[in-house]
């Protein structure tokens, strides 16, 4: 299966700076075949990106994903409050679908 | 509006069992896959399983293949996952996840807010 890889495990930044968060798979991600994914503290996540670069329904454009074959990068240009939380990648290129171990974007 | 409404979780001994259930609604539930997804206590997201559309092809994670079973029932908007011989490693949060593929899975498109499954003697 393919292992995905996230860093760093935590940013701290304060709002309005910008983010910038990596997930690196073990092998090349088909097609391009990424999704992100945020999650603040008891609630499900949240859909944010697929296709590695596609923004969900509603998804701000202060969020950007970008990268192909093993390297992918989510950047949220000027953290707002909101977006203080923990941020993972999945792949859904091969089965089984995995998903990183996360990227917790914390307030400086 | 796409609503996915968990239940079913609780707190069973090493070598139960537990059924989960989600109810779906705001969305045609007969085309799309239909997941389930774990989060362990203070861990990351772990996909469990998978059903088709039509409930004939059925994915599942090593992690639980042999012991879980899922299923879905298209006339009442319902998919469940059979868990059986549960082990501590099973208790995590489960998450109900609509995906956006008929018969693979994709990406996790809309999430329920999740039932707690606690295994424990």
């Amino acid at each position: 299966e393919i292992v995905l890889t996230q860093s760093p495990g935590t940013l701290s930044l304060s709002p309005g700076e910008r983010a910038t968060l990596s997930c690196r798979a073990s092998e090349s991600v088909s097609t391009g075949y990424l999704a992100w994914y945020q999650q603040t503290p008891g609630q499900a996540p949240r859909f944010l990106i697929f296709g590695a670069s596609s923004r969900a329904a509603g998804i701000p454009d202060r969020f950007r994903g970008s990268g192909s074959g093993t390297d992918f990068t989510l950047t949220i240009s000027r953290l707002e409050p909101e977006d203080f939380a923990v941020y993972y990648c999945q792949q859904y290129g091969s089965s089984p679908p995995t998903f990183g171990g996360g990227t917790k974007v914390e307030i400086k | 509006e796409v609503q996915l409404l968990e239940s079913g979780g609780g707190v069973v001994q090493p070598g139960g069992s537990l059924r989960l259930s989600c109810t779906a609604s705001g969305f045609d539930f007969t085309m799309y896959v239909m997941n389930w997804v774990r989060q362990a206590p203070g861990k990351g997201l772990e996909w469990v399983s998978g059903i088709s559309d039509t409930g004939l092809t059925t994915y599942y994670a090593d992690s639980v293949k042999g012991r879980f079973t899922i299923s879905r029932d298209n006339a009442k908007n319902t998919v469940s996952l059979l868990m059986h011989s549960l082990r501590a490693e099973d208790a995590a949060i489960y998450y109900c996840a609509k995906d956006v593929g008929s018969t693979h899975i994709y990406y996790f498109q809309s999430w329920g807010q999740g039932t707690l499954v606690a295994v424990s003697s």
